[in-house]
């Protein structure tokens, strides 16, 4: 059973730019959340994204954005990205919207995102 | 805003030895989750504790939930080096966002 992929695996980008990382969750997962973690402060949640809505967004400016697609797949992006972007974003999927399903979360390898 | 602590943040042990990490949350929840991690890899799920009083082990793992005291721990028994791994710990609100503790960096020495 294919666990969660996310693309690309890393990717250095220039300040100003935008990004788009990928994940595919695990077969029959239809909730997929984002994460980004740093050193500095840790894991924090991103966005939730259930059925193509989302469900819960945390505490990021405007430039973080992201979607899901009819096959559970999502997308996230980032705007005119800046110095502090930098860090290892993570998707997770699970079969119900939110941890809460019992099973908590399967995590992707994640994407190493080096802003320059 | 739910707030998850771990404690302590850094442990050094020797192989051999037992040690307990402790996971504090500030909100009312029923469920609490622990997962690893090794140095520039993914989340890897290690237990889920899903009630008050749920007690889940694993090899040298063990994991305990009170929900009344707000506290969840892990002990570590007879530590072996591939222990060697941040933990982390994580609490549900009630919105479905969850909220990591701050990790645990867990280093054994031989």
């Amino acid at each position: 059973k294919a666990g969660v992929t996310q693309t690309p695996r890393y990717l250095i980008k220039t300040r100003g730019q935008q990004v788009t990382l990928s994940c595919s969750p695990i077969s029959g997962h239809r909730s997929v959340s984002w994460y980004q973690q740093t050193p500095g402060q840790g894991l924090q949640f991103l966005f939730e994204y259930f059925s193509e809505t989302q469900r819960n967004k945390g505490n990021f400016p405007g430039r973080f954005s992201g979607r899901q697609f009819s096959n559970s797949r999502s997308e996230m992006n980032v705007s005119t990205l800046e110095l502090g972007d930098s860090a290892l974003y993570l998707c997770a999927s699970s079969h119900s919207p939110g941890p809460r399903g019992g099973y908590g979360y399967t995590f992707g390898s994640g994407t190493r995102l080096t802003v320059v | 805003e739910l707030k998850v602590e771990q404690n302590p943040l850094f442990l050094s042990m020797q192989e051999g030895k037992n040690y307990t990490i402790y996971c504090n949350y500030s909100t009312t929840s029923d469920r609490l989750y622990w997962y690893r991690q090794d140095p520039g890899k993914s989340l890897e799920s290690l237990f889920v504790l899903l009630s008050n009083g749920a007690v889940k082990q694993e090899g040298r793992l063990m994991a305990s939930l009170d929900t009344k005291a707000r506290l969840s721990t892990l002990h570590i028994t007879a530590a072996v080096h591939d222990l060697s791994a941040t933990y982390f710990c994580a609490s549900p609100n009630t919105g479905n966002q969850f909220y990591f503790g701050t990790g645990t960096s867990l280093t054994v020495i031989p």
